[in-house]
């Protein structure tokens, strides 16, 4: 257990809305990141932390935002929501030598 | 775009049997790691390999790196069905960032 959690673990939302996912670690552990998974794409990179305000773009980062205000928290903002972004997301942390996932948001938008 | 490719997507066998499953790219990478996830949860990382040509055997998995480090598979020996989940390649970019690269992924399913 790498003490990540997600939240929330399971959304249902509307085209246009806003949505914030969060992701809270335990670990004091500097980098984090956020992954979408889709079927047939394996997990990809939408957008990294490597420090406290300090993000940078993944290789899918457009529509989405990020904020790091704490270590421990690391927070993904889909601004207006499309149904393209259905999705499941994971938050992950850097170790020594790899990344740790957390559980994963299961993010549905209609 | 760096790119990874596993093989097959799908694969369905009995208990007892052998199975093995490919990742490739045209990229070199400084590391390649695998993942098992199964439904509802996060990947869970099962080795890192990051010389080439290294081989890292865990109890009746075992992992190779391909010599120009840009390949590598997986062999599972008499499968069980514990061994059911979804199997993912990870490419490492290395640096402070050591951003990866997935895979597909290949889906297997170990029949009793």
């Amino acid at each position: 257990d790498a003490g990540i959690t997600q939240s929330p673990r399971h959304k249902v939302t509307e085209t246009g809305t806003p949505v914030t996912l969060r992701c809270h670690q335990t670990e004091n552990h500097r980098y984090m990141y956020w992954y979408r998974q889709d079927p047939g794409h394996g997990l990809r990179l939408i957008h990294y932390s490597y420090g406290v305000k300090d993000t940078d773009k993944g290789e899918v980062s457009d529509g989405y935002s990020v904020s790091r205000s704490k270590t421990e928290d690391f927070l993904l903002t889909l601004e207006s929501a499309t149904s393209s972004q259905t999705s499941v997301y994971f938050c992950a942390i850097r170790g020594s030598d790899t990344q740790y996932f957390g559980p994963g948001t299961r993010l549905t938008v209609l | 775009t760096q790119l990874l490719e596993q093989s097959p997507q799908f694969l369905s066998i009995q208990e007892g049997e052998n199975l093995t499953v490919y990742c490739n790219s045209s990229s070199v990478f400084s590391s390649l790691q695998w993942y098992r996830q199964e439904p509802g949860e996060g990947p869970v990382l099962l080795v890192t390999v990051v010389t080439g040509g290294e081989v890292k055997k865990l109890k009746r998995l075992t992992f190779q790196f391909g010599d120009a480090r840009k390949d590598s598979s997986l062999h599972i020996t008499a499968a069980q069905p514990g061994d059911t989940g979804l199997y993912l390649c990870a490419g490492g970019l290395g640096g402070a960032t050591n951003k990866l690269i997935f895979g597909t992924g290949t889906l297997l399913a170990v029949q009793p």
